[in-house]
């Protein structure tokens, strides 16, 4: 049982190009949805995060789209760097207590390409 | 200044065999977790700990025993190693209540 979705499984973009990552979930308790950057060998990093009140939420290069009645959401990247080839993760949290249980997605591999 | 650290990076062990992982942050966080990312790079909660009670527990073979000895620290203990635990482990910590985690390393595990 999959709650979070995410698509695509990889994705190459040229330099420059504006990667879209697609996220669905199904829970409607999860109140939080970060993103993850991971490179190969190093453990996941915050990348930006949105509250389900936000429709959009713009940091840097990287904004969220939410859109809460279809329970989706999505990351672009504008102005895409090879620096930027890692694969993301999509997530989603509720509270269990004092915790906060990150579901995540399958993670899409991103390449940018010169 | 390392945030979230984990020892050892790698492990290499036979089947059969009991291991211990470490971690520890230096953030001040309430909470802590460990996650197993598996060959298809998918992450999956195992545990979380707040100042040392267990809140979330998942479910998890009861071979997997995290120990909090301190709110700073979460450690993870496997008993009779299975090829299939074969995994990279993630710890991450949070302060208690927020959705932010912040995740160290990872410790890679290959079960021969």
């Amino acid at each position: 049982q999959q709650q979070v979705k995410q698509s695509p499984q990889s994705l190459i973009v040229q330099k420059g190009g504006i990667p879209i990552i697609n996220c669905a979930y199904e829970n409607t308790a999860f109140d939080y949805f970060p993103w993850y950057q991971q490179f190969p060998g190093k453990g996941p990093a915050l990348l930006i995060a949105i509250r389900p009140d936000v429709s959009e939420k713009k940091e840097g290069r990287f904004t969220i789209s939410f859109n809460k009645s279809a329970k989706q959401f999505s990351l672009h990247i504008m102005d895409s760097q090879p620096g930027d080839s890692a694969t993301y993760f999509c997530a989603a949290s509720d509270q269990t207590g004092t915790a906060s249980k990150l579901t995540f997605g399958t993670g899409t591999r991103l390449q940018v390409t010169l | 200044d390392t945030a979230v650290s984990q020892t050892p990076k790698y492990l290499v062990t036979q089947m059969g065999n009991d291991k211990s992982i470490k971690c520890e942050q230096n953030l001040g966080h309430d909470t802590m977790y460990w996650y197993k990312q598996d060959s298809k790079k998918f992450l999956k909660i195992m545990f979380s700990y707040n100042n040392k009670e267990l809140i979330i527990n998942e479910t998890v073979p009861n071979r997997f025993s995290p120990k909090s000895p301190d709110k700073a620290h979460l450690n993870l203990h496997i008993n009779s190693l299975e090829l299939g635990d074969s995994a990279v482990y993630f710890c991450a910590s949070s302060p208690a209540g927020a959705g932010t985690q912040y995740f160290g390393p990872g410790t890679r595990l290959l079960v021969l």
